[in-house]
């Protein structure tokens, strides 16, 4: 099994450009999350699914868009990219059992500039 | 912010010391959760403590819990250079949804 899966690991963009991170899970969990990750910032949530068909924003939701577009796959948009923007961006998962306990699986992060 | 805070934010020790992460938290919590991310890579979930544990072992690690001042340590014990690694806290807040607050991470370098 992959576990959790994020394309494209590397990518630059000019400023205004839009793009859409992907994330693909194969261990059937429920629950779907999008991080990003800045120097001395730690991990800070942008939004979550928590099941198939709903997404809330988390910490710092603006400037982004999310798809549940299935149980397996998670998409966060940028619709127009700003230099604030350019961090290292993470997926994780989670079964979500009601319980609040089980960890969270983490893909191994896109990195994106934006000049 | 919601965020909670690691210190030290780097600690460099040589192997065979042992090593002491600590973390404090803002909310009332579900459980805490501490991971590591080795350079360049994704998060890998080592342990998890419940609000209503004090201490917990898994192999090397030890996690302690103090739910009054809203404090956890991490201690990995007779440290490698395969430790090197940077090491996150992440709090579950009480209520039902499934999110994690993150720390900003302590950077753990064990030199050979």
């Amino acid at each position: 099994n992959a576990g959790v899966t994020q394309t494209p690991k590397f990518q630059v963009l000019k400023t205004g450009q839009s793009m859409t991170l992907q994330c693909a899970q194969d261990m059937n969990h429920n629950s779907m999350y999008w991080y990003r990750q800045d120097p001395g910032m730690g991990l800070r949530l942008i939004y979550y699914s928590a099941s198939e068909g709903t997404t809330d924003k988390g910490e710092v939701p603006n400037g982004y868009n999310v798809s549940r577009l299935n149980k397996r796959e998670f998409s966060l948009r940028l619709e127009s990219a700003a230099p604030s923007q350019t961090s290292v961006y993470f997926c994780a998962s989670t079964p979500s059992q009601g319980t609040g306990t089980q960890p969270q699986h983490f893909g191994d992060g896109t990195r994106l500039s934006i000049l | 912010s919601q965020q909670g805070e690691e210190d030290p934010q780097a600690l460099s020790i040589q192997e065979g010391e042992n090593a002491t992460m600590n973390c404090s938290y803002k909310t009332s919590i579900n459980n805490l959760q501490w991971y590591r991310q080795n350079s360049g890579r994704g998060l890998v979930h080592l342990i998890l403590i419940r609000s209503n544990e004090r201490e917990k072992h898994s192999g090397r690690l030890r996690v302690t819990l103090d739910t009054s001042k809203k404090s956890s340590s991490l201690l990995i014990t007779a440290s490698r250079a395969a430790d090197t690694a940077s090491y996150f806290c992440a709090a579950r807040p009480q209520g039902g949804s499934e999110k994690l607050v993150f720390g900003k991470g302590t950077k753990l370098t064990v030199n050979p």
